[in-house]
């Protein structure tokens, strides 16, 4: 069974300009998150998809951060303008989950984003 | 909100001895509480995990114990092998609904053969 896919792995920037990442979740789950995580740190929530329903963006910093799920499989996270600061890794995990249960997450290898 | 933290943040240990990390969370409605390992270049992957009907659980070389009241939970790793070497995570889950998810800041974890 193949893993969660991100796209691109790296990816180096100038800031202001936009950049994109993608992530195909684990066949079948419904459940789809992204995460940043800083150098050091553990990996911060951005925002968690149910299918193709937002259910909690409420760390995604909606200036400059937005993300879309059409479909309820892969998904786009973008960032327009980039900043300095958000040098970071994005992940992309998924799960397979109903109304009152949890199922464990699964991570991609992320995408390693610098903005110079 | 939930609030997890994590030590220690570095860890170096002698191949063949144990290693614990330890976690405690502020909010008692978590109820699940996954251990990720994290590879340099990788993305975390689920080691272990425990849920809060359950004092201990064990997986071959590694273990987590959880006790609800003091609200803190511990990563054990016996015979420690240089591969082991890695960041490890730990995450307090509250199910039910939506989940949400808070990670402690990572052990970085060093074996030394």
């Amino acid at each position: 069974e193949a893993g969660v896919v991100q796209s691109p792995r790296y990816k180096i920037i100038e800031k202001k300009q936009p950049v994109a990442f993608w992530c195909n979740p684990i066949s079948g789950h419904n459940t789809l998150y992204w995460y940043r995580q800083n150098l050091g740190q553990g990996p911060e929530l951005l925002i968690r998809y149910e299918n193709e329903e937002a259910v909690d963006d409420s760390q995604l910093p909606k200036d400059r951060f937005s993300a879309e799920r059409l479909k309820g499989v892969d998904s786009t996270l973008k960032i327009q303008p980039a900043e300095l600061g958000d040098s970071a890794v994005y992940l992309c995990a998924s799960s397979l989950e109903g109304q009152g249960s949890g199922e464990t997450q699964y991570f991609g290898p992320g995408t390693r984003l610098l903005v110079l | 909100g939930e609030n997890v933290e994590q030590h220690p943040s570095t860890l170096s240990v002698q191949e063949g001895d144990s290693a614990v990390i330890k976690c405690t969370y502020s909010d008692s409605a978590s109820n699940y509480f996954p251990w990720y390992k994290q590879e340099l270049g990788k993305g975390p992957q689920l080691i272990i995990d425990i849920r809060s009907n359950v004092g201990e659980k064990k997986d071959q070389r590694i273990a987590v114990t959880l006790n609800k009241t003091a609200k803190h939970f511990s990563l054990h790793i016996t015979e420690t092998q240089p591969e082991d070497s890695a960041v490890y995570f730990c995450a307090a889950i509250l199910e039910g609904g939506y989940q949400k998810v808070t990670f402690g800041i990572g052990t970085k974890l060093q074996v030394i053969p």
